[in-house]
């Protein structure tokens, strides 16, 4: 079936410092999701991409739908300790059927 | 504003033994789904539903039951407990099929020993 292949699958970084994740796959997607899950909690969205080329900022993040539809990225500017937590990409396709990514677990050091 | 409620949030059931997942939603939503979270693998859809009656397979549904009597609860059965489905288990609520405006509950972590 459809894989979707997040990466990386984790991040050590320095506050303060931008960080960039991304998605791809070898199907096409008609809309990509990032969403992020704090510890003991369910996912929440955080950026919906609905067209392919379409760049979207919420705050400090900031994503993109591929031009191909195969891949998506996210960034987040001049992270801060809340920024801690897993970040996942979804894609839904054409059967809008959703594929999850494994997710990007960012830590953040002191 | 309670948004989608799971309960129990743990778990643990003996090997064979039965258990019902409880969400409930109170925003009128008509799309509702389970997913279970296990390490390293993302999401993975168990069983949706598109509205009141109506329910589908999704990615894992063996060894799960849904069903979809009223708009607002979405309950998933386990019928014979097993120690692969140990897992973290959500329950999502959207407007329509696509989870572009989802909500998640807090999750149920079970345990199978």
């Amino acid at each position: 079936g459809q894989q979707l292949n997040q990466s990386p699958q984790s991040m050590f970084i320095q506050e303060g410092e931008d960080v960039s994740m991304n998605c791809t796959s070898s199907s096409i997607f008609n809309t990509w999701l990032w969403y992020k899950q704090d510890p003991g909690e369910g996912p929440v969205l955080l950026i919906a991409l609905y067209k392919a080329g379409e760049l979207t900022s919420n705050g400090r993040l900031t994503a993109q739908f591929g031009i191909t539809r195969k891949d998506s990225f996210l960034n987040i500017s001049a992270s801060i300790p809340s920024d801690v937590g897993i970040y996942f990409c979804a894609g839904q396709n054409r059967d809008d059927k959703i594929i999850f990514g494994k997710g990007t677990r960012l830590h953040i050091l002191p | 504003n309670a948004g989608v409620t799971q309960t129990p949030k743990f778990q643990v059931l003996k090997t064979g033994q039965s258990m019902t997942l409880q969400c409930a939603q109170d925003m009128n939503h008509e799309y509702m789904s389970w997913y279970r979270q296990d390490p390293g693998m993302g999401l993975r859809l168990i069983h949706y539903s598109v509205g009141a009656g109506i329910t589908d397979q999704g990615e894992v549904p063996n060894g799960y039951n849904v069903s979809r009597s009223t708009t607002e609860d979405f309950p998933l059965r386990l019928l014979s407990a097993a120690p692969s489905q140990t897992s973290v288990y959500f329950c999502a609520s959207s407007e329509d099929r696509g989870l572009t405006e989802a909500f998640f509950g807090q999750g149920t972590r079970l345990t199978v020993v």
